[in-house]
């Protein structure tokens, strides 16, 4: 069976330092990987996507960016975190388009201080 | 503009009580409409997916009915139990090309002993 995994659980940082916030997937081959970010009262707001390894697509304009090195890898990354990139922050993966259903991972939650 | 809208933003309900949630959405082309569970501090987790031609699905304690006329669902929870108490999410893909899934900013439902 396929399970996502999204680590670390909860994480705070300083403003001004790295975030290295990684996803895997097992048991499915090439799934579309997406990095979502949830605020309190409203809905999830895509990040990043990828349908395949170094194919990163952007929806919001932001302080950070996201890789692929691998099939089920999917890293969502800063060089320098901002007070405004608290949230809770969801790994998701499905196995195609819109027809699919979204499987989540368990989320982090970054708190930046 | 693509919108999903859902109401009430938060409820209180009895242990034992029936309760339903609405979603209201602008969404065009339609693809698929889902709800999510998402338990505090989780990712959401499917509970239903309804396509143009269903108007009903059911999950155990909880039936979402879909009307695609009036662009209306609602996902009701019979005789609610504590674990019930969670966000629920409505998520409504558009049948487009390219990547198009507008989340809900969900609905809060706490159920009390």
């Amino acid at each position: 069976s396929q399970t996502i995994h999204q680590w670390p659980a909860t994480l705070v940082q300083p403003v001004g330092s790295p975030l290295s916030l990684e996803c895997t997937v097992e048991g499915t081959s090439n799934p579309n990987l997406y990095w979502y970010r949830q605020a309190a009262g409203r809905g999830l707001q895509l990040l990043f996507y990828s349908v395949g390894i170094g194919q990163i697509s952007s929806e919001v304009p932001q302080n950070l960016s996201a890789s692929r090195p691998q099939d089920r890898q999917f890293i969502l990354s800063s060089k320098k975190l901002l007070l405004s990139d608290s949230g809770f922050y969801l790994c998701a993966w499905r196995a195609g388009g819109s027809n699919y259903g979204y499987t989540f991972g368990s989320g982090t939650r970054l708190t930046v201080v | 503009k693509n919108q999903v809208e859902q109401s009430p933003q938060s409820l209180i309900i009895l242990e034992g009580k029936n309760c339903t949630l609405q979603c209201n959405y602008t969404v065009s082309p339609f693809s698929n409409l889902r709800w999510y569970k998402q338990d505090t501090g989780r990712g959401p987790v499917s509970l239903t997916i309804m396509t143009f031609s269903e108007n009903t699905k059911s999950n155990g304690r909880y039936t979402a009915t879909l009307d695609a006329d009036t662009k209306q669902s609602s996902l009701h929870i019979t005789a609610s139990q504590l674990s019930d108490s969670a966000s629920y999410i409505c998520v409504v893909s558009r049948n487009t090309g390219g990547f198009k899934t507008i989340f809900g900013a969900g609905t809060r439902l706490f159920v009390k002993a």
